[in-house]
């Protein structure tokens, strides 16, 4: 069965430092999503993806945080530098379309000291 | 402004206690209505989605249901393996991308 990948599963990094999630969508999944999940909470969107084209930024914090996704295939989410409050679990998920089931994947925990 | 509320935020049951869990939401022109199950450390697993009111889907245990205001999730005869976070999210209006999801509902099922 096909399935989300995301590396690293843990990331502990120190306040100021920089650090990166990579995400491969379901083959053929157009849309890719990038969620913060903070414990207790639900998901929230941070950006969206259709192909190569981001379509929705506009919740990410773009002083500190970007995201691309060069080949409209896997993407990559970069925080720099890193505060005390990112410390999440950063979730991304696929859809073969806009308004359609989003797939997650397992999630990176990050952990700032 | 849209908001989607789930409750209660815990529920402890008894394995075989049957139970359901409220979605509520506001918002303005609903197109889909999902239920994920969440376990701890884990990514949300898709379980259902809900396009119109009175429409109904089942999966072993767990059915969903939707009215024009909320949605329920019925567990009949829950077992410990059902111990998990439920998470409902909603897709509404025109936008395509608008994704919101409600906090969850912590679920344990004892033994």
């Amino acid at each position: 069965e096909a399935e989300v990948a995301q590396s690293p599963r843990y990331k502990i990094t120190e306040k100021s430092q920089a650090v990166a999630f990579w995400c491969d969508p379901i083959s053929g999944h157009a849309t890719l999503y990038w969620y913060r999940q903070i414990l207790g909470q639900g998901p929230e969107l941070l950006v969206q993806f259709q192909d190569e084209s981001v379509v929705d930024d506009s919740q990410l914090p773009k002083d500190r945080f970007s995201a691309e996704r060069l080949k409209g295939v896997d993407s990559t989410l970069k925080i720099q530098p890193a505060e005390l409050g990112d410390s999440a679990m950063y979730l991304c998920a696929s859809s073969s379309g806009a308004g359609v089931v989003q797939y997650f994947g397992p999630g990176t925990r990050l952990t700032v000291t | 402004e849209d908001q989607v509320t789930q409750s209660p935020e815990a529920l402890r049951l008894q394995e075989g206690e049957s139970s359901s869990l409220n979605c509520s939401y506001t918002v303005s022109g609903l197109r889909g209505l999902f239920w994920y199950r969440q376990d701890p450390g884990k990514g949300p697993e898709f379980l259902f989605t809900l396009y119109s009111a009175g429409e109904e889907k089942e999966k072993e245990r767990l059915k969903a249901t939707l009215t024009k205001k909320e949605s329920f999730l019925h567990i009949t005869a829950p077992k410990p393996e059902d111990s998990a976070t439920y998470l409902c999210a909603v897709q509404a209006g025109d936008n395509n991308n608008d994704m919101r999801f409600g906090a969850g509902t912590r679920l344990t099922v004892k033994p």
